[in-house]
């Protein structure tokens, strides 16, 4: 089987820099993604690493090690509009297995 | 733009009624995807299928199966709707399986 853990809820303010960590476990792994859901709304595709280091998007950047079976994303300098939560997931037996994602909170 | 369109996105129905969720997408992909969405429990695989006729189970897919008779077009029945169906219903297709999906808006199913 598969599971995933991040943190619930994340509360950081407005210009700072905020990192969701993400653990898993996986019996067999390709890769682990990133998406941002903001309320009432579908989720969309932020990042994908297939291998360890860190992928920068513009103020996002997300990181795997693979050894450690961990990754993270990182947001930088935050915006409100960045209010949204945050799931990591991770592709194993041909389908997307999500966690159960962290809700992240910008303030001014 | 990929368009993943989900057919309605507010649906009321009563228990033990046979429920159709349709969805669509417009890039030819491959791979479609149904998971429900729950407070507290993300985002879990109902159902998945990789091509026209073709399905697997995901990690919850009892009381529910599917039917893909066209590459473009996802369904999900829900047999005999109970009350412990009501959730946010989200398709999504792919091009390469497990990479980046595209969801649709999402159907807000209500089991009365």
């Amino acid at each position: 089987g598969q599971s995933l853990e991040q943190p619930s809820e994340v509360t950081a303010v407005e210009g700072a820099i905020v990192q969701i960590n993400c653990t898993y476990q996986t019996s067999g792994f390709y890769g682990l993604s990133w998406y941002q859901q903001h309320d009432g709304g579908a989720p969309t595709f932020l990042s994908y690493n297939a291998l360890d280091g860190l992928e920068e998007t513009g103020r996002f950047s997300s990181f795997l090690s693979r050894s450690d079976s961990y990754g993270y994303l990182l947001l930088q300098e935050l915006q409100m509009k960045d209010s949204a939560s945050y799931f990591c997931a991770v592709y194993e037996g041909g389908k997307l297995i999500f966690g159960q994602g962290t809700e992240l909170s910008v303030k001014p | 733009d990929v368009k993943v369109t989900q057919s309605s996105r507010y649906l009321v129905k009563r228990t033990g009624e046979k429920v159709f969720l349709e969805c669509v997408q417009d890039m030819d992909h491959e791979n479609m995807f149904w998971y429900r969405q729950d407070p507290g429990l993300g985002l879990r695989l109902i159902y998945f299928s990789y091509d026209v006729k073709m399905k697997e189970k995901g990690d919850i897919p009892e009381g529910y199966s599917v039917s893909r008779e066209k590459k473009e077009r996802f369904s999900l029945i829900l047999e005999s709707a109970s009350t412990n169906q009501t959730s946010m219903y989200l398709c999504a297709s792919s091009f390469e399986a497990g990479e980046k999906l595209f969801f649709g808006s999402g159907t807000q199913l209500s089991v009365l």
